[in-house]
């Protein structure tokens, strides 16, 4: 069976400080994968996708940026995190094609 | 721009009622539709996914439907019991080379009691 894994759980960081939030998916090969964040009272936004290694679309100009360095991994990362970061952030795979999304548990940042 | 909105913004039902959640979305150009759940800091539980082609999807007592023309579908919950409390998300599957790319309503945050 597959399964998705995301970590840290939680993390508290201070504003200037550098982000790497590491999501991996088993049991499963060639998935799309995706970040989402989840900010009170704005829903569930569409951060990066990736259809293949090394292949990032970004859907909204931000402070972050995404890697695949490897098939299952998705890595999301800042240089310089601001107050507006803070959020859950939330990590998805599907097989190729838009099939169901399955969601990990998901990574709570809070920027101070 | 693919909208969603989800009404109620919150619900709060006693046990045994049947309910209905609502989704709208302002581009009928979709591929599918999921209903997810989420419940407090937990990652979303993927209940159903309808095609564009199809009229309904079921699953135990959860029936989701989908009017695509009308840009509406809606979540069937029978006989609801405490453990169905948590947050409900629709979200919307575009159509083309996006597919993939969900639109998420804000959600519809349920609470039954007993």
């Amino acid at each position: 069976s597959q399964t998705i894994h995301q970590w840290p759980a939680t993390l508290v960081q201070p504003v200037g400080s550098p982000l790497s939030l590491e999501c991996t998916v088993e049991g499963t090969s060639n998935p799309n994968l995706y970040w989402y964040r989840q900010a009170a009272g704005r829903g569930l936004q569409l951060l990066f996708y990736s259809v293949g290694i090394g292949q990032i679309s970004s859907e909204v100009p931000q402070n972050l940026s995404a890697s695949r360095p490897q098939d299952r991994q998705f890595i999301l990362s800042s240089k310089k995190l601001l107050l507006s970061d803070s959020g859950f952030y939330l990590c998805a795979w599907s097989v190729l094609g838009p099939g169901t999304q399955y969601f990990g548990p998901g990574t709570r940042l809070l920027v101070l | 721009k693919q909208e969603v909105t989800q009404i109620p913004a919150a619900l709060s039902v006693p046990e045994g009622e049947n309910l209905v959640l609502n989704c709208s979305f302002t581009d009928s150009a979709i591929y599918n539709l999921q209903w997810f759940r989420q419940d407090p800091g937990k990652g979303l539980t993927s209940l159903l996914l309808i095609q564009s082609s199809q009229r309904e999807q079921t699953s135990g007592r959860l029936n989701a439907s989908l009017d695509k023309s009308s840009g509406r579908s809606t979540l069937y919950i029978a006989a609801s019991q405490p453990g169905d409390s948590a947050t409900y998300l629709c979200a919307v599957c575009p159509g083309g080379t996006s597919y993939g790319k969900l639109t998420f309503g804000q959600g519809t945050i349920l609470t039954v009691h007993p």
